[in-house]
């Protein structure tokens, strides 16, 4: 079955401690990129990587990090997460620049405290 | 850069009746596509519908159709015979469609959302 799957889901944690949430897919995309939703604000991208060793910066980096080392996996990562940081986060990828179909993961629920 | 307008933060409807989401872009490319994403309390996006700008006629599915206005940079969604398993949040969102087309090809812009609630 094609799929984005993200880990954890549900997270809980606190100011300053570094996270990793992970984003897989199985389609052999190119593109992969993460999202962040917040109330009255839609979904916003934060960070995009087109291919292997290929990522830049969305509209909202600011405070994350990405790595695309193999073409499966994009993970986010959060340094120093902060309160500002507690969002719903959505990896999305998508086959190559010219598709549209673009398949999301279920989300990861953070919360920092 | 382009913005993606939703006007309604909320609306409801009563089961079985009609109701249409609004959705304005401002964009300068010609070539793009515009999406529709449902998101129930699951928060798993949904696609419900597209349409590739260079069609002149409006996308539909089954219930689900839009008003496409190109000049206008306008697309809303009608939902016919709206059921309760439409209550949900609904994003529209846009995308640049152009080969070659740089760093932000394949970027979704979405708006704020309409929460729609459909009551029995």
């Amino acid at each position: 079955e094609a799929q984005v799957t993200q880990n954890p889901r549900y997270l809980i944690t606190v100011t300053g401690k570094k996270l990793t949430v992970t984003c897989s897919q199985n389609m052999n995309h190119e593109y992969m990129s993460w999202y962040r939703q917040d109330p009255g604000l839609g979904l916003r991208q934060i960070y995009y990587s087109m291919n292997v060793e290929v990522t830049d910066k969305g509209d909202v980096p600011e405070g994350y990090k990405v790595s695309r080392k193999e073409k499966r996996n994009f993970p986010l990562i959060l340094e120093s997460p902060s309160p500002n940081q507690t969002s719903l986060y959505f990896c999305a990828s998508r086959q190559r620049p010219g598709s549209w179909e673009q398949y999301f993961g279920p989300g990861t629920r953070l919360t920092v405290t | 850069a382009q913005t993606v307008t939703q006007s309604q933060p909320e609306m409801s409807v009563q089961e079985a009746e009609t109701v249409t989401l609004s959705c304005t872009y401002d964009t300068s490319e010609n070539n793009y596509y515009l999406f529709w994403y449902k998101q129930p309390p699951s928060r798993q996006m949904i696609l419900v519908i597209r349409q590739e700008a260079y069609k002149q006629q409006n996308a539909t599915e089954n219930r689900f159709s839009v008003n496409f206005q190109k000049a206008a940079k306008s697309f809303s969604l009608k939902i016919s015979d709206s059921q309760l398993g439409d209550t949900a949040m609904y994003f529209c969102a846009f995308m640049k469609h152009r080969v070659g087309g740089g760093s932000t090809l394949g970027r979704l812009y979405f708006g704020r959302g309409t929460q729609l609630t459909v009551w029995p």
